[in-house]
């Protein structure tokens, strides 16, 4: 059974520009979150989605937004790059309920210049 | 609110000596508790979790964890170390709520075994 897949793995963007991350979901997961990872603030939740539903948000600004799609793949997108959005960014997703594990993908790594 | 203390960075094991990774949690309601680990440019591997039930939890990797209510704790230990298991260590808690499936993670400590 296939993991958790995300692209690209690698990125470099310039400040102002916008990025879109994808992530794949294990088959028949149906929940989806994301994750920022920074040096300085460690691992923080992004938000999570569930049958197309944004179901919980973290305390990020609003230029961080995601979707899901029908088949429970889900991208991010992050717009007006900052340097500080330069971090690795996880993707994670589970069956549907909090008694679930949770399984993280390799990651998208941005660099904003 | 919850939150997830691991007050060691850094935790240094000679090979072949027990190695143990110390979390505190704070939540409302019962806690779901989890360990993972990352290994360098990689992203986070499961290890084990805790539900309910038994408060020794065995995972992957000849690894454990013993979960205290008590003392609001969920330690991973493992009774052997390898060299292999040189990485960054994780403990997060989920929500209290039903459909709160977001994680919250503590700083990280990073392990060490000396051969």
């Amino acid at each position: 059974k296939a993991g958790v897949t995300q692209t690209p793995r690698y990125l470099i963007k310039t400040r102002g520009q916008q990025v879109t991350l994808s992530c794949s979901p294990i088959s028949g997961h149906r929940s989806v979150s994301w994750y920022q990872q920074t040096p300085g603030q460690g691992l923080q939740f992004l938000f999570e989605y569930f049958s197309e539903t944004q179901r919980n948000k973290g305390n990020f600004p609003g230029r961080f937004s995601g979707r899901q799609f029908s088949n429970s793949r889900s991208e991010m997108n992050v717009s007006t790059l900052e340097l500080g959005d330069s971090a690795l960014y996880l993707c994670a997703s589970s069956l549907s309920n909090r008694a679930n594990t949770i399984y993280f993908g390799e990651g998208s790594w941005l660099t904003v210049v | 609110a919850q939150s997830v203390a691991q007050p060691e960075d850094q935790v240094n094991v000679a090979e072949g000596n027990p190695l143990t990774v110390k979390c505190t949690y704070s939540v409302s309601g019962n806690p779901y508790l989890f360990w993972y680990v990352q290994y360098p440019n990689r992203g986070l591997q499961f290890l084990l979790k805790y539900i309910t039930g038994d408060n020794l939890v065995k995972g992957s990797y000849g690894f454990e964890a013993e979960f205290n209510k008590s003392q609001t704790s969920f330690h991973l230990k493992k009774p052997s170390a390898l060299v292999s298991d040189s990485a960054l260590y994780f403990c997060a808690v989920s929500g209290a709520n039903f459909g709160n499936e977001k994680l919250t993670f503590g700083t990280g400590t990073r392990l060490t075994i000396i051969p």
